[in-house]
């Protein structure tokens, strides 16, 4: 199984509204990520677990704070977004390990924020 | 410079034919390459996953690494409208497995 699901798949918001973005993985992998992917662009790094503890920030603005629960379990807390912030959000999972760190997507979720 | 160079396409090619998608990247500490695939308003998936120079082949793809010319090549044979899609190449170096460098993606279409 190498699923990477993701919660929820649309999502809109208004700028005073407090969301979060849920990512569940069960391959046992020690690593998250979330990304942001807007039209056309490729993903772009935002957040890294390892180990359930947060080691990359990309200098990501804080309306967009992270949480990782547990191994299984990433979530992103979303407070005061603005309009370009509507984008692909996307989770994804690695096993952490020299040469297997491969990672595996999730669907997303579509963020529109009004 | 972009670390990673990937060629946006459009790549329009008829049903059936041989399709070649490449990347070249300029950090020679780059070691790990993987190709995914992206359906509109979708996740990328893994397609192939390569680590030394050489060729890897999986079904009707071939992915192909050139270190020493920092070239990646991916090659879809009898090419099916179902591979349209944006093909994104990525690649992990060697100082640090968390981070992944995206080419910008090549949008893939198979006219039947």
């Amino acid at each position: 199984d190498t699923e990477v699901t993701q919660t929820p798949k649309h999502l809109v918001m208004g700028m005073t509204n407090k969301k979060s973005l849920k990512c569940e993985q069960h391959m046992g992998h020690r690593a998250m990520y979330w990304y942001k992917q807007k039209a056309k662009k490729p993903p772009e790094l935002m957040f890294v677990y390892s180990y359930e503890k947060l080691s990359i920030n990309e200098s990501v603005p804080s309306r967009f704070s992270p949480e990782c629960p547990n191994s299984s379990l990433l979530n992103l807390h979303l407070h005061a977004l603005q309009p370009e912030d509507s984008a692909l959000y996307l989770c994804a999972s690695s096993q952490m390990g020299a040469g297997t760190d491969t990672q595996y997507f999730g669907p997303g979720t579509r963020l529109t924020v009004l | 410079q972009k670390e990673v160079e990937q060629d946006p396409g459009p790549l329009s090619v008829p049903e059936g034919a041989i399709v070649s998608l490449n990347c070249t990247y300029s950090n020679s500490a780059f070691q790990y390459f993987m190709w995914y695939r992206q359906y509109s308003r979708k996740g990328p998936e893994l397609l192939m996953y390569t680590y030394s120079s050489g060729n890897k082949e999986d079904g009707r793809f071939t992915a192909q690494v050139d270190k020493s010319s920092k070239y990646i090549s991916l090659f879809i044979r009898d090419s099916q409208p179902s591979d349209s899609a944006t093909y994104l190449c990525a690649m992990i170096s060697r100082d640090n497995f968390n981070k992944f460098y995206f080419g910008s993606g090549t949008k893939l279409n198979v006219k039947p």
